[in-house]
């Protein structure tokens, strides 16, 4: 099994530009998950999804993110516009109700830069 | 509402130390209680975890038991290893949320 895959791994972009990350979850998982890292905050839970579907977006932090899970294997977060304080580690996670909903799978992770 | 705290970082141990990383926890219900590792440039993954009072999880030398009565999951493992610097992440879950709520992370670095 190829585990979670985001891309791209490292972003670097200016202030006031899209960006785009995006994950591929591990084949047959049901949950989709998008955190953000900083050294300031830790580990922040963005949005959670089930079966493709948004549960919980309450950790968005405002208008300017916003995250698709378009089908079961692609799922992306967009932030537009792009703030430097944006800059994070951002990772997918994914899991299986089968197997366990609170064993995640997470991804390599995406090192967003804006300046 | 929900929260875990842990032990502020970093800790830094000689290789064949014994390590506490200590973690207690606040819950409105009954939670499952979990601790992730996340090595240099990866991402999380899960350690060990217990889902009831007076479980004890264990993995790769690691335990940690679930003691309801003074809400803790400390962390602990007999010797540890050069291999074994990471951070450290306590977290819980309750079986109505299906997500996780993650402490701050502590820092473990080995020395020879």
């Amino acid at each position: 099994d190829a585990g979670v895959i985001q891309s791209p791994r490292h972003e670097v972009t200016e202030m006031g530009q899209e960006v785009t990350l995006r994950c591929k979850p591990i084949s047959g998982h049901d949950y989709l998950f998008w955190y953000r890292q900083t050294m300031m905050r830790g580990l922040e839970l963005l949005i959670y999804f089930n079966n493709n579907v948004p549960i919980d977006d309450s950790g968005m932090p405002e208008d300017r993110f916003s995250a698709k899970m378009p089908n079961a294997s692609f799922s992306t977060l967009k932030i537009q516009p792009s703030e430097p304080r944006d800059s994070a580690v951002y990772f997918c996670a994914s899991s299986s109700w089968d197997r366990d909903p609170n064993e995640q799978f997470f991804g390599p992770g995406t090192r967003l830069t804006v300046l | 509402g929900n929260s875990v705290t842990q032990m502020e970082g970093p800790v830094t141990l000689s290789e064949e130390a014994f390590l506490t990383i200590n973690c207690t926890y606040t819950a409105t219900g009954y939670p499952s209680l979990f601790w992730y590792v996340q090595y240099p440039g990866e991402g999380l993954q899960l350690l060990l975890k217990a889902t009831k009072a007076d479980d004890k999880g264990s993995n790769k030398g690691f335990e940690a038991t679930y003691r309801k009565e003074t809400t803790s999951f400390h962390l602990e493992k007999g010797s540890v290893q050069v291999s074994d610097s990471a951070v450290y992440f306590c977290a819980l879950s309750l079986l109505e949320w299906n997500k996780l709520t993650f402490g701050t992370g502590t820092q473990l670095k080995v020395e020879l």
